[in-house]
Parts: C-alpha cells; structure tokens; sequence
C-alpha cells in the first residue's frame, strides 16, 4: 500500500540554522500539508499546498517557513533560522482530492531537535 | 475557532474487552467533518473512522464505532474487543466543510491494552 514517507526521521540542529524537512507524498495525490506537534501538546496544522502554491497556511507559519515541491515528487518545508521552541515532530501528509471528507495519509515524522 | 478536547490523555483497557475514548469538540459551524485517526508507536497515523456531521446514523469499520452526538458536540471512539495491535495513541480530528483544508487535533489518548 502506497505511504508518505519523511526524511530524516530524525533531525538535530543549532538554533539559527536552516533545516530542510522532506517529504514524499502517495504519487497521485494533489494536495499536501504539514502540521507539527510540540511534545506533549496538540498536532497542529502549518500549511497546505495545491497546485504549485500555498492553498492556507496558519498563523504559526510565519516568514521563518517555507514549502516547495521542487519536482515531481518532493516537498519539503524549509525553516530559515530554527529557534528552540521549533522543536518538535514535523508532520507531512497528503491527499487524492480537496474535498474535506477526503482522508489525508500522514507520514511517520520528523523529530526536530533545536539547540 | 474549532478546538478539540480529548480530556483522557491515558486510557487502559483489558484485551477482548470494550474501551470508550472521549472527544468533544467547539465549533460554531453546522457543516464539518470528524475523524479519529491512530497512531501505533514509532508509525504514522493512520485514519480509523470518520463522521459527517449532517448524517445521523454514527459511523462503523469493523469493531470500531463512534457515538456521534451533535448537539452535545461530543464524539467518541468505542473499540470492541480490543486486540493488542490497537495500543496507539488515538487522535480525534475536526474539519470544517467549507473546505478549509485546516484540521484541527485533539491532545491524544494513550490506549494500552493489557494482555
């Protein structure tokens, strides 16, 4: 059965870094998103992307992220310069169409560590 | 704004048995969608059940099915005969049917089932 895989599983980095957290999304799905779950809290939710752009984006997605599918099958999100309360799981998932009954397939994650 | 409660962060449960976990949600909307999604150690999550909240008749995918109520905004995930394979932790999920591609988690149950 098709996944959304994410690498690195793992990622430790120095406060002021940029990072680059990927993902692979099922192939013939259109729509893609990153949610993030500081320890012990709430998943929340980033962004989305369809169609080459940002579709919605939270309040927590500020100037520091950014997403790009720089090919046909990456998309990655980029924070410029990490700050410790980025810390946390990195969630990538996708989706075959918009509509909001539609499930989104969740990747296993990327820890982030900031130091 | 949407917010989700799961007010059980750790639940325990007898193998063969029935467990309840609890979600209640706030939204003024009267078109969305709820999920529950699982999430096994170390796995992604995966999606366990679903509700559209126009339909009165609750969901139901093998032995897991959910207690719908609307008015009392109240959702749970009843689990029959538990089997070891369902220890995770559960998330309950709530997205609006103005497709917005927002979806907003609760804090997660830690279901353990005990041989």
């Amino acid at each position: 059965e098709p996944e959304v895989t994410q690498t690195p599983s793992h990622q430790v980095t120095q406060m002021g870094q940029e990072v680059i957290l990927r993902c692979v999304p099922i192939s013939n799905h259109l729509y893609f998103y990153w949610y993030r779950q500081i320890l012990g809290q709430k998943v929340e939710f980033l962004v989305s992307f369809y169609n080459n752009e940002i579709s919605e984006k939270s309040e927590i997605f500020d100037d520091q992220f950014s997403v790009e599918r720089p090919d046909g099958s990456n998309f990655t999100l980029k924070i410029r310069s990490t700050k410790l309360e980025d810390s946390a799981m990195y969630f990538c998932a996708s989706s075959e169409r918009l509509a909001t009954y539609n499930e989104q397939f969740f990747g296993p994650g990327t820890r982030l560590t900031v130091l | 704004a949407q917010t989700v409660t799961q007010s059980q962060p750790e639940m325990s449960v007898q193998e063969a048995e029935t467990v309840t976990l609890s979600c209640t949600y706030d939204t003024s909307e009267s078109d969305y969608y709820l999920f529950w999604y699982k999430q096994p150690p170390s796995r992604q999550m995966i999606l366990v059940i679903r509700q559209e909240a126009y339909k009165q008749q609750n969901a139901t995918e093998n032995r897991f099915s959910v207690n719908f109520q609307k008015a009392a905004k109240s959702f749970s995930l009843k689990i029959s005969d538990s089997q070891l394979g369902d220890a995770a932790m559960y998330f309950c999920a709530y997205r609006s049917g103005r497709e917005n591609n927002d979806m907003r988690f609760g804090a997660g149950t830690r279901l353990t089932v005990k041989p």
